[in-house]
């Protein structure tokens, strides 16, 4: 199947500072990837959609100042944590649209990120 | 309205065939039927994927009667590795929505 990475794979930061996360379809090219957050013992929950060379599309209750979502390439998508606070405390995971046959979303191995 | 529901929990046991069943009422006729599989903090895993009839793979096959309804996931000769959260989406591949999952335990 197709590979979707993500880095880091951990990381934890103080309040007030910003984290970047990088998702990269390794073996596809992706114009739409998607980002998601899972908090501890719930299900995965949509934030943004991610369009290579346009603006990412956000989930309603999902701050764009705050995630901000870049997909300058077709292999790369960045989610940026600005002003990071405990309650941002969370696994981010990403996904990437493979279209080479049917449509699937691959994810990636997931971010653990700790605002202390 | 939820898409779709499925059993919160199953257990198995080693070598067992496990059948897991999801509910879809309203699927629309565009909507694919897409099973992952997601360890402890991992990402969820591609498991299967199919629009009608029967679907089968390596891993698993997929079984969906002709109103499309309902669908089952079939694993066979599970493991204890195989323990995981089994999620069933309906939808495009492009417009996933996770429900709660099925917690699978695998038990020796």
């Amino acid at each position: 199947g197709a590979v979707v990475s993500q880095h880091p794979s951990w990381v934890i930061c103080k309040s007030g500072t910003s984290v970047k996360i990088e998702c990269r379809s390794l073996d596809f090219q992706a114009t739409t990837m998607f980002w998601y957050r899972q908090f501890p013992k719930q299900s995965l929950m949509l934030m943004a959609t991610s369009n290579e060379g346009s603006k990412a599309t956000y989930e309603q209750g999902v701050e764009k100042d705050k995630f901000l979502i870049n997909h300058a390439s077709l292999t790369l998508s960045t989610l940026t944590v600005t002003s990071a606070h405990p309650e941002d405390s969370s696994f981010y995971i990403c996904s990437a649209l493979e279209t080479g046959g049917k449509e699937t979303q691959y994810f990636g191995p997931g971010t653990r990120l700790l605002v202390l | 309205l939820a898409k779709t529901t499925q059993p919160i929990s199953m257990d198995s046991y080693e070598g067992q065939e496990v059948n897991i069943t999801c509910s879809h009422n309203n699927i629309a006729t565009n909507d694919y039927i897409t099973w992952y599989q997601q360890f402890p903090s991992q990402g969820p895993r591609f498991i299967i994927q199919g629009y009608k009839t029967k679907v089968t793979n390596e891993v698993a096959s997929l079984f969906i009667p002709a109103d499309r309804k309902s669908s089952t996931l079939s694993l066979p000769r599970v493991s204890l590795s195989d323990t995981a959260v089994y999620y069933c989406l309906v939808g495009e591949p492009r417009q996933l929505t996770f429900g709660s999952g099925t917690q699978l335990t695998v038990l020796p």
